[in-house]
């Protein structure tokens, strides 16, 4: 069975950091591409960042570009997303998936607030 | 920047009707979109993809058309089940989202 399973969130003052973790399990993860997912409380959803299998192409959405790093090991199955200088528009519940949209993990919130 | 506009952003619906979602694109993205389903509290669940192809287990009451621009999502006889938010999502140039459609009861 594919799981995705998000940590790293919580509350943040303005200009702070977190790493958000996804742990994937129950497929080949080093063969598939993977994304991030944004959702604003009570919004909708935005792409925020996707990486290729290997690792070595990365794609960000304007709003986060410079301030977000995406990455993966895949010895240890885990995708990141180091969020730095956060705002308060960043405040969301982060969702991983894979780049084909078939699996999610149940999101981790991320809250930015002095 | 491709962007992804949804219409209606709401809808009031009875169990049993048919319902029409209509999603479209700022430039052609062939057929290369999916439309998720999402309830509260839950991560997104994809429906459709590739504008037209229903994935794996959901039921075939739901249906996905169009290319081009112009898309459409519908459910031939709205079950209890399907009260929730739809997003499309364009996959041609990275990833964007229309704004959600929230199906109600009506």
């Amino acid at each position: 069975e594919v799981q995705l399973l998000e940590s790293g969130g919580g509350l943040v003052r303005p200009g702070g950091a977190l790493r958000l973790s996804c742990a994937a399990s129950g497929f080949p993860f080093p063969n598939y591409a993977m994304s991030w997912v944004r959702q604003t409380p009570g919004k909708g959803l935005e792409w925020v960042s996707t990486i290729s299998g290997n690792g070595r192409s990365t794609y960000y959405a304007d709003s986060v570009k410079g301030r977000f790093t995406i990455s993966r090991d895949n010895s240890n199955n885990t995708l990141f997303l180091q969020t730095d200088n956060l705002r308060a528009e960043d405040t969301a519940t982060y969702y991983c998936s894979t780049v084909s949209g078939t699996n999610w993990g149940q999101g981790t919130l991320v809250a930015v607030s002095s | 920047d491709i962007q992804m506009t949804q219409s209606p952003s709401s809808l009031s619906a009875s169990v049993g009707d048919r319902v029409t979602i209509t999603c479209r694109a700022s430039q052609n993205i062939l057929n290369w979109l999916a439309w998720f389903q999402q309830k509260p509290g839950k991560a997104p669940k994809l429906l459709i993809f590739k504008a037209s192809t229903l994935e794996s287990g959901v039921p075939s009451r739901f249906s996905g058309s169009g290319s081009g621009t112009e898309f459409t999502l519908t459910i031939s006889s709205l079950q209890p089940d399907d009260f929730a938010t739809y997003y499309c999502q364009q996959y041609k140039d990275l990833w964007a989202f229309g704004q959600g459609t929230k199906v109600e009861i009506k």
